[in-house]
């Protein structure tokens, strides 16, 4: 088992750039989450999808997007970059059925810095 | 606004004492707490979970108590190793909504050898 795998561990983007964060897992979860840490500020939910072909805002969904077209990938987009989205994004998976643990797997993260 | 605090951004204790680390949060429809624990350039990976019909629970050397009167809630680590030494953050998830996990902003354990 691989757990959760996310692609690239490092990327510098100009503003005004896309981008597409990979994130892969293989332990069959049906849940799936796009976190991003700051200084100061813990993780902070960005999307989440409940299983293929159904995403929902977190907390601070703006100026991302998400898709879910398998069980295995949930791909995080980053529409047109800003210097405020500079952070680590934290992929993470977990079960959806209440007597499964509701424990989350993570990635080891994407470091992103926008200039 | 913040509904998870981590007041203490950084604890340091010596190895073989307790460390005792602490959660405090305002939203009262949380009703499942989890501890995760997190490695420079690693993700958090899961320690130890509470559910809000229970005041503690036990693993091993870990424990974390739950005061719902106070919303609060605490780590125990007895005894303190130095692999102990990480980021730990505090998570809350409400009954309404599974996945809408709110994170602390972490407290920096250093276990001193």
């Amino acid at each position: 088992n691989a757990g959760v795998t996310q692609t690239p561990k490092f990327q510098v983007l100009k503003t005004g750039q896309s981008m597409t964060l990979q994130c892969a897992q293989d332990m069959n979860h049906e849940y799936m989450s796009w976190y991003r840490q700051d200084p100061g500020m813990g993780l902070r939910l960005i999307h989440y999808s409940v299983g293929a072909g159904i995403t929902d805002q977190g907390e601070v969904p703006n100026g991302y997007n998400v898709s879910r077209s398998t069980t295995e990938d949930f791909p995080l987009r980053l529409l047109s970059a800003a210097p405020s989205q500079t952070s680590v994004y934290f992929c993470a998976s977990s079960y959806s059925r209440p007597w499964e643990s509701y424990e989350q797997y993570f990635g080891p993260g994407t470091r992103l810095t926008v200039t | 606004d913040q509904q998870v605090k981590q007041n203490s951004p950084s604890l340091s204790v010596q190895e073989g004492r307790i460390s005792i680390l602490n959660c405090d949060y305002t939203n009262s429809m949380f009703d499942y707490f989890l501890w995760y624990k997190k490695y420079p350039a690693e993700g958090p990976t899961f320690l130890i979970s509470i559910s809000s019909i229970k005041d503690k629970n036990e693993d091993g050397r870990f424990t974390v108590f739950l005061n719902k009167s106070a919303k609060h809630l605490s780590l125990h680590i007895v005894p303190s190793q130095p692999g102990d030494s990480a980021v730990y953050f505090c998570a809350a998830r409400p009954f309404y909504n599974n996945n809408d996990m709110r994170f602390g902003a972490g407290t920096r354990l250093t276990v001193k050898p």
